[in-house]
């Protein structure tokens, strides 16, 4: 079965860092894109990140471009976000996605994980 | 960036009548040199992660029931279900891919009336 799982959600104080993980099976993890995705309380989803099969090639949207870090171990079909300098409009359900191609763009997201809950407040 | 915007952002139907949500982009999601239109729409059920529909503005993923469809080209992008099951209750969202960025709409949720 193909799935991604995410990890790594806390409650975490302004200006703080946080590191997520994702972790794939049941796919060729190189062979995909992948992204992360958020939905705060309340609104929509918002792509957030994202990085090709190979890890060559990363993107950001601006709300976090600077702060977050996109990376991924093929060898072991994991993902990660690295979180730093978080604020209050970070708190949200962050989603892990399989991108379609192993480019990271021209992707539709399947499957999602079941989502990691940050919060972010004093 | 490409600004999705949906219509209605809420809508109530009967069960077994039809549900229609239509999907507009800032710019063409067309690629001329393929001819695909580079639209998603996805289900989210509260507690649950989005779920792909439909891909490619009208191909349906595999094990997502033929009630629900998807139409469009260039800008203007309709989710169409047929018959409205109970089981269909959720918020709907279109999503574009043809540009980084990818960008959804804002959802539109869909009960029973």
């Amino acid at each position: 079965e193909v799935q991604v799982l995410e990890s790594g959600g806390d409650l975490v104080q302004p200006g703080r860092s946080l590191r997520l993980s994702c972790a794939a099976s049941g796919f060729t993890f190189s062979n995909h894109a992948m992204s992360w995705v958020r939905q705060a309380p309340g609104k929509g989803l918002e792509w957030v990140s994202g990085i090709s099969g190979s890890a060559d090639s990363t993107y950001y949207s601006d709300s976090v471009k600077g702060r977050f870090t996109i990376s991924r171990d093929n060898s072991k079909s994991t993902l990660y976000l690295q979180m730093n300098s978080l604020k209050a409009e970070d708190t949200a359900i962050y989603y892990c996605a399989r991108g379609a191609y192993t480019t990271s763009w021209g992707n539709w997201f399947d499957p999602w994980g079941q989502g990691t809950l940050v919060t972010v407040s004093s | 960036d490409i600004v999705m915007t949906q219509s209605p952002d809420s809508l109530a139907v009967s069960l077994g009548e039809r549900a229609t949500i239509n999907c507009k982009s800032s710019q063409s999601v067309l690629y001329n040199s393929n001819n695909n239109n580079y639209l998603a729409w996805y289900q989210h059920k509260p507690g649950q992660p989005p779920k792909l529909l439909i891909y490619w503005a009208s191909t349906r993923e595999s094990g997502v029931p033929d009630r629900f469809s998807g139409s469009g080209s260039g800008t203007d992008f309709t989710l169409t279900i047929s018959s409205l099951q109970a089981e269909d209750v959720a918020v709907y969202y279109c999503q574009q891919y043809y540009s980084t960025p990818a960008t959804f709409g804002q959802g539109t949720k869909v009960e029973i009336k």
